[in-house]
């Protein structure tokens, strides 16, 4: 079956760095999405990673290692506007979207 | 970015009637769009995939006689929610790909719309 694993709750201090990681098993691979989510609102677009490696975009990086089926996205100096759930999300080889659960990040000042 | 409009955010009905959410694409065509439900601290979960012009596709669980969907073009899908229940209840979201992203194209997201079945 497809499967999509992040950690549930993480907690961060403003102005720290957080990893927030995501291992997939899924079939076929068309590329990683992250998405951010304040509770009430739908997500919002943060990144897409369809090759190794790195792509940083202001605070966030993401990274991506296809041999492995891992990613992780990378959040640095927090605010606490940082404080949602972020979602990661794959798609498989039929272009379809499989979401994990969300990891809860919670910024403490 | 492109805009998806979801409408409306927020509804309030009562056991029995039929609700009616609508998604555009305010400033691009959307060959495929989506419609997702979440429960609360919970992850998306696709309820249907819908292509302009044909029929819907649902998830294995997703009753269509009961969640219908249309998408009379390339910039609208509305989604039905039949003799409602308060099981219902729950936030609804839609999303679009856009014609011109094609396979790999970032998906667009809509407001969500949360519904109350009294």
């Amino acid at each position: 079956g497809q499967n999509i694993d992040q950690p549930t709750e993480m907690t961060a201090t403003e102005g720290a760095i957080v990893q927030i990681n995501c291992t997939y098993q899924t079939s076929g691979f068309n590329g990683l999405f992250w998405y951010q989510q304040h509770a009430g609102e739908a997500p919002t677009f943060l990144s897409y990673n369809v090759l190794d490696g790195l792509e940083e975009k202001g605070r966030f990086s993401s990274f991506l290692s296809r041999s492995k089926g891992y990613s992780y996205l990378l959040l640095k100096e927090l605010q606490m506007k940082d404080s949602a759930s972020y979602l990661c999300a794959v798609m498989d080889s039929n272009y379809q979207l499989i979401w994990g659960a969300g990891t809860k990040l919670i910024i403490k000042p | 970015g492109a805009v998806v409009s979801q409408h409306p955010s927020r509804v309030i009905c009562k056991s029995g009637t039929s609700v009616k959410i609508e998604c555009r694409s305010l400033d691009f065509q959307a060959t495929t769009m989506f419609w997702y439900r979440q429960f609360p601290k919970q992850s998306l979960m696709l309820m249907a995939t819908s292509n302009e012009g044909s029929k819907a596709t649902y998830e294995q669980g997703v009753e269509k006689d009961k969640f219908l969907i249309n998408h009379a073009s390339l910039t609208l899908s509305t989604l039905t929610v039949t003799s409602a229940h308060p099981e219902d209840s729950s936030f609804y979201i839609c999303s679009a790909r856009a014609l011109a992203g094609g396979e790999t194209g970032e998906l667009f997201f809509g407001e969500g719309s949360r519904l109350t079945v009294l």
